[in-house]
């Protein structure tokens, strides 16, 4: 059972454009979600969250946004940067003490 | 400021071992997090230490068992290691409560 889902493997972007990554999510009692970055041989690290009660959230060329009707949530990285090609995962949590439930990432290629 | 710190890096065991991996986490930071990442997949919550004792716990056998010392570093050990056991394995710390967690590299075990 999946409850937290990246559908898309790979996304390829050319610098300078907008990449948008899409999350989807089964369990509407999910109360915090959160984007995560990883290169390889490195551990994720941490980009942007959102709580269930905003829709946005931004942090300079990073935005998320939660459309929690559509169990659908996803981040905007504007512009896009070469440094910007890694692994991205999004996880959810029923609140900020719980385990992160984490999808199976999407793995972001910037074309110069 | 260090970081989350695992060790060792690198794990090559046979079937039917015993293995110990160990995470110091990051400064200030009292609650530990354990997860087991397989090739292509997100991160799995194994289970979450907290002043010595394990406050919640994903869906993995009791082969899977840890343990939190007083300057909260952290043991994850495994018995009777069969060849599925064969991942990433992910320390994250964070404050009791709050979010982020911060992850160390990991260390990528292989079973033999």
């Amino acid at each position: 059972d999946q409850q937290v889902k990246q559908n898309s493997p790979s996304l390829s972007v050319q610098e300078g454009r907008i990449s948008i990554l899409n999350c989807d999510y089964t369990n509407s009692m999910f109360d915090y979600f959160l984007w995560y970055k990883k290169y390889p041989a490195e551990g994720p690290t941490f980009l942007i969250s959102i709580s269930s009660i905003k829709d946005k959230n931004e942090d300079g060329r990073f935005t998320v946004f939660l459309n929690k009707s559509a169990k659908h949530l996803s981040l905007h990285i504007v512009p896009s940067q070469p440094g910007d090609s890694a692994v991205y995962f999004c996880a959810a949590s029923l609140d900020s003490n719980y385990q992160l439930i984490w999808g199976a990432g999407t793995k972001l290629i910037i074309k110069p | 400021d260090a970081g989350v710190t695992q060790s060792p890096t690198h794990l090559i065991k046979t079937r039917g071992q015993q293995v110990t991996l160990r995470c110091s986490p990051k400064s200030g930071h009292d609650t530990v997090s354990w997860y087991q990442q397989a090739l292509g997949q997100g991160p799995q919550f194994i289970f979450q230490y907290y002043e010595e004792e394990e406050r919640q716990r994903g869906n993995f056998p009791d082969r899977f068992s840890g343990h939190q010392f007083p300057n909260y570093s952290s043991e994850l050990n495994v018995n009777a290691l069969l060849l599925g056991d064969s991942a990433l394995y992910l320390c994250a710390s964070s404050l009791l409560g709050f979010q982020p967690q911060h992850f160390g590299d990991g260390t990528r075990l292989s079973i033999l």
